[in-house]
């Protein structure tokens, strides 16, 4: 069965610090895994979408990686902001169908 | 990125009564459109999957005739919820893809639905 697990499940931290989230899955074939924002109330934009042979890649203060071979990834956000507040959603696509984790939810706090 | 627009994006109604809810995509063609759900502190769950002019197809434990969805045209679909319950409450996402633009979807803001 196709799974997208994520950790943790809520994370609070302070303005300015950075922080990790994680997401793995079982999902195969595999295309591509997208971080997601979704800000209460709004649907999600994405942040990164990254391919089989992408390790790194980065957006503002948002870098994603990937390791296909363990099926691992993980969103470093650095130097937070209040407004990082939200739920971080990882999706895998499998090429026909999206397959979503449940989401951390990060709070900043000042 | 393109843009999907959903409407209305917050919408209260007595049981019993019937929501409309728009999904545009307003600079590319949607030949796939997606209806999700989610409840408070959960992930999305997909409800069904519609392809223009043609039937959507409903995940299992989706009732059809209480989540009618039309996708009429390249850039419209619509979800009507029947008879709405208070159970029917949640926040409903729509995704719209093109597929000369790859296999991901863009998603709209998001409708907020209450029934009271």
């Amino acid at each position: 069965k196709n799974q997208v697990e994520q950790s943790p499940q809520s994370l609070i931290i302070l303005e300015g610090k950075n922080c990790t989230l994680q997401c793995n899955y079982t999902v195969s074939p595999f295309s591509n895994l997208r971080w997601y924002k979704q800000d209460t109330g709004r649907g999600p934009v994405s942040l990164t979408i990254m391919t089989f042979s992408e390790n790194t890649k980065s957006n503002g203060r948002y870098t994603a990686t990937l390791d296909a071979d363990t099926k691992q990834s993980s969103l470093h956000i650095t130097a937070s902001q209040l407004s990082d507040s939200a739920s971080y959603i990882c999706v895998v696509n499998s090429g026909y169908a999206l397959n979503f984790g449940k989401g951390t939810s990060l709070l900043v706090t000042p | 990125g393109a843009v999907v627009s959903q409407h209305p994006s917050r919408v209260i109604c007595k049981s019993g009564t019937s929501v409309k809810i728009e999904c545009r995509s307003l600079d590319f063609q949607a030949t796939t459109m997606f209806w999700y759900r989610q409840f408070p502190k959960q992930s999305l769950m997909l409800m069904a999957t519609s392809n223009e002019g043609s039937k959507a197809t409903y995940e299992q434990g989706v009732e059809k005739d209480k989540f009618l969805i039309n996708h009429a045209s390249l850039t419209l679909s619509t979800l009507t919820v029947t008879s709405a319950h208070p159970e029917d409450s949640s926040f409903y996402i729509c995704s719209a893809r093109d597929l000369d633009r790859g296999t991901e979807a863009f998603f709209g803001q998001g409708t907020r639905l209450t029934v009271v």
